[in-house]
């Protein structure tokens, strides 16, 4: 979920075990979200991304889920490993920038949960 | 390798100095972004750039300028208006997909600090 003041939200999981990250977004209008991974002293990463007419999009060993009638997204990591530890976070499209006709959109992301992952 | 290259990786300013952070891209994307990251926030939008020669504000864009001279480059100035520089500075670009859906690729940032 989004943080309060300056405190991540965290999640502490056992190597092996499945971790569930969960996201609210803002805009019942926003159509593409994308999830993220930050390792430390490091620029994101992109882990994996899904459009608002799907609800379920499966990648390697991660899979997302989308519930728009509660405007909200979980990233499950499965058999997650020490190699996993990073902050992750969520964006969302919420509409073009600018005078782009709509071909650039502008991303807004939460403010991350850290993962901590204990051998 | 493609990716996106920002340097330097740690940046130091002096009260009154303008720094500029450098940001190049081979992946042959036309969009590239500027964010700012403070500690327990999201990524905030500095500047955007759609294509070259062409450059946008985002959200918090007083105390910082941008140019896009290049397709490959976007380097974000740093000026002494911003009076709370500290950050950590994140590029991103973007190919261009159907109806904008495609991700934004990071480099690996700039950690600025005030001496």
């Amino acid at each position: 979920g989004e943080s309060v003041g300056l405190h991540l939200p965290t999640l502490s999981v056992q190597e092996g075990d499945n971790s569930i990250i969960n996201c609210a977004y803002s805009n019942s209008a926003s159509d593409y979200f994308i999830w993220y991974k930050q390792e430390s002293g490091k620029g994101p990463q992109f882990i994996i991304d899904i459009r608002s007419n799907m609800d379920k999009r499966q990648g390697q060993r991660v899979t997302v889920l989308l519930n728009k009638t509660v405007k909200h997204l979980s990233l499950q990591i499965a058999a997650t490993q020490p190699g996993d530890s990073a902050v992750y976070f969520c964006a969302e499209n919420m509409g073009a920038l600018g005078n782009s006709g709509g071909s650039n959109y502008k991303l807004t992301f939460g403010k991350g949960t850290l993962l901590t992952v204990n051998p | 390798d493609g990716g996106i290259t920002q340097s330097p990786k740690y940046l130091f300013r002096k009260e009154g100095q303008n720094v500029t952070l450098s940001c190049e891209q081979n992946l042959n994307h036309d969009a590239m972004y500027w964010y700012r990251q403070d500690p327990g926030q999201g990524l905030r939008l500095i500047y955007y750039s759609q294509i070259v020669n062409d450059f946008q504000k985002g959200d918090i864009a007083e105390g910082y300028s941008v140019s896009r001279e290049k397709k490959e480059s976007f380097p974000l100035t740093v000026t002494s208006a911003q009076k709370n520089p500290t950050a950590f500075y994140l590029c991103a670009s973007r190919g261009q997909g159907a109806r904008g859906n495609q991700p934004q690729h990071f480099g690996d940032g700039t950690r600025l600090s005030i001496l």
